[in-house]
């Protein structure tokens, strides 16, 4: 059993790149969600799905795309790659979007340096 | 606006050395208390839920209890292993995208 996997884990990408950060989880959770770790900061959701075709922005998704086409992956665009997302990136699911009753597994990230 | 605020933000004991982490949240509107571990370069794993005032839950030498404004992460007799950054978040609404972390405690525990 993988649980949520993250890939790749260490990203180096110039201004204006672009970039797909994957997500895949193996537990057939209905909630997913992208989640950033920055100094200092507290986690702060980026985007989140409720299940297959579903996504909602979180508190900071300017500059960031999703798509949920499957329950298993969840993959983040980066369109436009800038110094400020310099950032440790986590995945993380749950079986139950709606209830608390589930906890949040978290995959063990991607570090993406933006120069 | 809802807040999670975890204190202190390094806490360094010696091995055997009980101490608790303090999180503090806004009251209004909390369905759930989680506290999560997490270990340099990993994800967070996840420790406890509390849903109500004077709840309690206990793992090895971690306890977890709830208060109407805030929650203690109380460790007893720590060991070395059980240095990581300690969070907490918590849940508001009517879906895990309300989840509100803290910063984070990061504990040091020396032999």
């Amino acid at each position: 059993n993988a649980g949520v996997t993250q890939t790749p884990k260490f990203q180096v990408l110039k201004t204006g790149q672009s970039m797909t950060l994957q997500c895949a989880q193996d537990m057939n959770h209905e909630y997913m969600s992208w989640y950033r770790q920055d100094p200092g900061m507290g986690l702060r959701l980026i985007h989140y799905s409720v299940g297959a075709g579903i996504t909602d922005q979180g508190e900071v998704p300017n500059g960031y795309n999703v798509s949920r086409s499957t329950t298993e992956d969840f993959p983040l665009r980066l369109l436009s790659a800038a110094p400020s997302q310099t950032s440790v990136y986590f995945c993380a699911s749950s079986y139950s979007a709606s209830s608390y009753n589930s906890p949040l597994h978290f995959g063990n990230g991607t570090r993406l340096t933006v120069t | 606006e809802d807040q999670v605020t975890q204190s202190p933000e390094a806490l360094r004991l010696q091995e055997g050395e009980s101490s608790s982490l303090n999180c503090s949240y806004t009251v209004s509107g909390l369905r759930g208390l989680f506290w999560y571990r997490q270990d340099p370069g990993k994800g967070p794993e996840f420790l406890f839920t509390l849903y109500s005032a004077g709840e309690e839950k206990e793992k090895e030498r971690l306890k977890a209890t709830l208060t109407k404004k805030e929650s203690f992460l109380h460790i007893t007799a720590p060991k070395p292993e059980d240095s990581a950054t300690y969070l907490c978040a918590g849940g508001y609404g009517g879906s895990q995208g309300n989840l509100i972390f803290g910063k984070g405690t990061k504990l040091s525990v020396k032999p």
